[in-house]
This record gives structure tokens, C-alpha cells and sequence, in this order.
């Protein structure tokens, strides 16, 4: 079973520019999430998307990012304007929406340095 | 109070010692407990969940205390591939069916030869 997959690995940008990230779950899987994890840190849920839908985006910077999920599968998560504090590793997970199953998988995560 | 709190660490142990994390957790209405492990620059993975009743898996035991709202990990035997660092992660409540877990800072593991 092909894992989750997110690209580019690495990526590094000036502050002020933008940047996008790609995620592809694990097929069937229909919850998507993004975090944010910042090196010494847990992973932060930015956005949770059931399918299509967007559950929880509680703790997502609305005035730069944003992600989408159109067709219920792969996921793009963008910023714009970066800011430096915004360097961090961000990881997109996946999950089956079965009752009583929390288990995540995680894709291997793109490392964003802003400078 | 943070949600879920842990030791960051490090600790420094040689192969072959019995070593223990423990994690305390804010909401007493949390039912789902878990141990992620996190190798350096890689991502997070389920090493195990845990249970009322405790439990274990090989060198690994976790256990779980409702009353006092703390999780622990126990190591025996570390390897030197036992290095990493260990996630406690649990359920929020607040979300209802969306699953979203709550995530500690991870404590951080060396083994040493």
C-alpha cells in the first residue's frame, strides 16, 4: 500500500514570496490533515478536511494560508506572504473515518525555511 | 495548563537500561491515548495506543491512569535504535467525530553504547 506522499521534500523562499505543497493521501483515506510542526515542537493541526470539507481550520492563519481539497483526494495547502516564523516542517496526514480509529499516517513532510 | 504535557528531555541512556515517559493530559473527558515515535527529520508513526488495562508490545509497555490523567511509556532493554523522539498524543473531545488529536511536545530519547 502506497504511504502518503507530499512534495517538494524542501523548500526555500524569501519572506513575502509564496509557496504551495502538495499532499496525496493514502488511497481511500478520507480525512486529510495538515500541521504544522516547528523544530523542538508537536505537530500543530493547521486545517482537517472530511473528503471535501474543511472540519477544522481553527488554528490556520486565515490572512496568509490556505488549502483546499477539491475532489476529495489530493490536498494543496499555499502561503502568501511567507513570514520568517513561518519555517518549520509541514506534514500532511491521513487517517480512514472508521469509528474508533485515530491513527494517522503521515506523509514525510516538506521542510520550508524562509529567509 | 497545557493540554497535553510532557518532559522534553533529553534523556541519556545506555543500551540496555529501563527507561520510562511519563505524559499528563488536561481533559479527564480524553478516551483515546497514544505513543508516536518521531526519528530525527522524519515523520511521526503510531508506535502504540494505549489501554485502560495497559499494555504491551515486545520491549514496550504503555499504561494509562484515568485518575490521575497520566499516560507512561516504559522501555526495556533500549537499543540503540530506540533513539528518537516519543509523542504522547490524545484525543480532544471538543471535536466530537472529527478525531483531532492533541499532540505533546515529544520527549526526546538517546541511546547510548
Amino acid at each position: 500500500e502506497a504511504g502518503v506522499a507530499q512534495s517538494p521534500r524542501y523548500k526555500i523562499i524569501e519572506k513575502r514570496q509564496s509557496v504551495a505543497f502538495w499532499c496525496n493521501p493514502i488511497s481511500g483515506h478520507a480525512t486529510l490533515y495538515w500541521y504544522q510542526q516547528i523544530l523542538g515542537q508537536g505537530p500543530k493541526l493547521l486545517i482537517q478536511f472530511q473528503n471535501n470539507g474543511v472540519v477544522d481550520d481553527s488554528q490556520l492563519p486565515k490572512d496568509r494560508f490556505s488549502a483546499e481539497r477539491l475532489k476529495g483526494v489530493d490536498s494543496t495547502l499555499k502561503i502568501q506572504p511567507a513570514k520568517l516564523e513561518d519555517s518549520a516542517v509541514y506534514l500532511c496526514a491521513s487517517s480512514q473515518r472508521l469509528a474508533g480509529n485515530y491513527e494517522q499516517y503521515f506523509g514525510p513532510g516538506t521542510r520550508l525555511t524562509v529567509t | 495548563r497545557k493540554e497535553v504535557e510532557q518532559d522534553p528531555g533529553p534523556f541519556n541512556v545506555p543500551e540496555g537500561a529501563t527507561v520510562a515517559f511519563n505524559c499528563t493530559y488536561s481533559n479527564s473527558a480524553s478516551q483515546s491515548f497514544f505513543w508516536y515515535r518521531q526519528d530525527c527529520r522524519k515523520e511521526p508513526k503510531l508506535l502504540m495506543s494505549v489501554y485502560s488495562s495497559g499494555n504491551e508490545d515486545g520491549r514496550f509497555t504503555a499504561q494509562l491512569n484515568r485518575a490521575s490523567q497520566y499516560i507512561s511509556l516504559l522501555i526495556r532493554d533500549s537499543k540503540l535504535s530506540d533513539s528518537a523522539t516519543y509523542l504522547c498524543v490524545v484525543n480532544d473531545p471538543n471535536a466530537g467525530n472529527n478525531r483531532k488529536l492533541i499532540w505533546g511536545l515529544g520527549t526526546s530519547l538517546a541511546v547510548n553504547p
